[in-house]
């Protein structure tokens, strides 16, 4: 089956505009996470949906940052007003069941490049 | 707030030798459970190992293996006959919102 598909694969941006980052799950994975690895780094929680449950939104890290995960599957990222320190690479992950006992399964990321 | 440390920014290795990379964490929960995960240069992250902390017994997949101190709240990672496919950052996570810097595996022939 499909893994993870998450698109673009890179993206350029001025700095100022607005940008939308797409998630495809894997087909019945309930729980979908996103991250930002900045160059070297860690990855960074962000934002996490379980079901349909109202998502853990603790790791944005300012408010021109939001997710939405539309019928349980697909979810858009979306940076507005991007700025430099917003370059990295966003990564994706679906589980099966959520939480603690179920491995992630990456996509390959988003690199974003703000000029 | 739940804390991981890897003290090893940065590794390397013999090929066919064994590395253990180090992994400590602090958290409040009594269940629950621990993955390594790696990320070579393609940028694709893969599990590489699950260790359920209830159990006692460390986990093993193939090459991998873990040496888990609940007590010590430490999970190691150690790679047995290392190949050079095994280049990479290597990742700890004691929960999916809380993942170590990483630290980079350097397998040399």
């Amino acid at each position: 089956g499909a893994g993870v598909s998450q698109s673009p694969s890179n993206k350029v941006t001025e700095k100022g505009k607005d940008v939308e980052l797409r998630c495809d799950p894997i087909s019945g994975h309930t729980a979908l996470y996103w991250y930002r690895q900045s160059l070297g780094q860690g990855l960074e929680f962000l934002i996490y949906f379980q079901g349909n449950s109202a998502p853990d939104k603790s790791g944005l890290p300012s408010d021109r940052f939001s997710a939405e995960r539309t019928g349980g599957s697909v979810s858009t990222l979306t940076i507005q007003r991007t700025q430099q320190e917003d370059s990295a690479v966003y990564l994706c992950a679906s589980s099966l069941q959520g939480f603690r006992d179920s491995p992630l399964h990456f996509g390959n990321g988003t690199r974003l490049t703000v000029t | 707030a739940q804390t991981v440390t890897q003290s090893q920014p940065e590794m390397s290795v013999q090929e066919a030798e064994t590395v253990t990379l180090s992994c400590t964490y602090d958290t409040s929960e009594n269940n629950y459970y621990l993955f390594w995960y790696k990320q070579p240069p393609s940028r694709q992250m893969i599990l590489v190992i699950r260790q359920e902390a209830y159990k006692q017994q460390n986990a093993t997949e193939n090459r991998f293996s873990v040496n888990f101190q609940k007590a010590a709240k430490s999970f190691s990672l150690k790679i047995s006959d290392s190949q050079l496919g095994d280049t990479a950052m290597y990742f700890c996570a004691p929960t999916p919102l809380v993942f170590g810097k990483g630290t980079r595996l350097s397998v040399i022939a």
